[in-house]
């Protein structure tokens, strides 16, 4: 299995512009989960879909911040418009939702953005 | 709500010197418990779990002990090695809060040699 995978690795861009981040969960996973970390904040949840839908988006900051999973293979963090306090290491996750709870989540390596 | 309490750092130890990480933890159920260890520049890995009271998890000479009475889950190794340096997190599931996980602030570790 390749593990989740996370696109682009390295984001550079300006104040201002918009910025897509993408993950592909382990197929087979039924809940992605998008997370932020910061030296200032640690590691911060942001949103988690189950079965594609999203469950929980109350750690997203504000309306710039937005989240799809259009389908169980793809997810999209977007962000319009960018400011520098955005800039972080963002990592999504994946897990396969048990009766009995949620088991272990896998991270993908992590999408490094920088605005400028 | 559901909360992961973890010994600040960093920690700076030795290599051979004996590992201990603090964790405990608060959650309305019965949760499930977990050290995940991210090294520089890459994502977190799950280094060890339990899923009830006094089980043990282990892995790459790595332990901890689910501690209901104590609500505690800490992390120890006997003898640390430079390539242990990382950050571990400790994080809880519980399946009666009906979500996700819950990370602690995170503990980092360097070991010198």
């Amino acid at each position: 299995d390749a593990g989740v995978i996370q696109s682009p690795r390295h984001e550079v861009t300006e104040m201002g512009q918009e910025v897509t981040l993408r993950c592909k969960p382990i197929s087979g996973h039924n809940s992605l989960f998008w997370y932020r970390q910061t030296m200032m904040r640690g590691l911060e949840l942001l949103i988690y879909f189950n079965n594609n839908v999203p469950i929980d988006d109350s750690g997203m900051p504000e309306d710039r911040f937005s989240a799809k999973m259009p389908n169980a293979s793809f997810s999209t963090l977007k962000i319009q418009p960018s400011e520098p306090r955005d800039s972080a290491v963002y990592f999504c996750a994946s897990s396969l939702a048990a009766p009995q709870g949620y088991n272990e989540q896998f991270f993908g390596p992590g999408t490094r953005l920088t605005v400028l | 709500g559901n909360s992961v309490t973890q010994m600040e750092g960093p920690v700076t130890l030795s290599e051979e010197a004996f590992l201990t990480i603090n964790c405990t933890y608060t959650a309305t159920g019965y949760p499930s418990l977990f050290w995940y260890v991210q090294y520089p520049g890459e994502g977190l890995q799950l280094l060890l779990k339990a899923t009830k009271a006094d089980d043990k998890g282990s892995n790459k000479g790595f332990e901890a002990t689910y501690r209901k009475e104590t609500t505690s889950f800490h992390l120890e190794k006997g003898s640390v090695q430079v390539s242990d340096s990382a950050v571990y997190f400790c994080a809880l599931s519980d399946r009666n809060y009906g979500q996700n996980f819950v990370f602690g602030p995170g503990t980092r570790l360097s070991v010198l040699p």
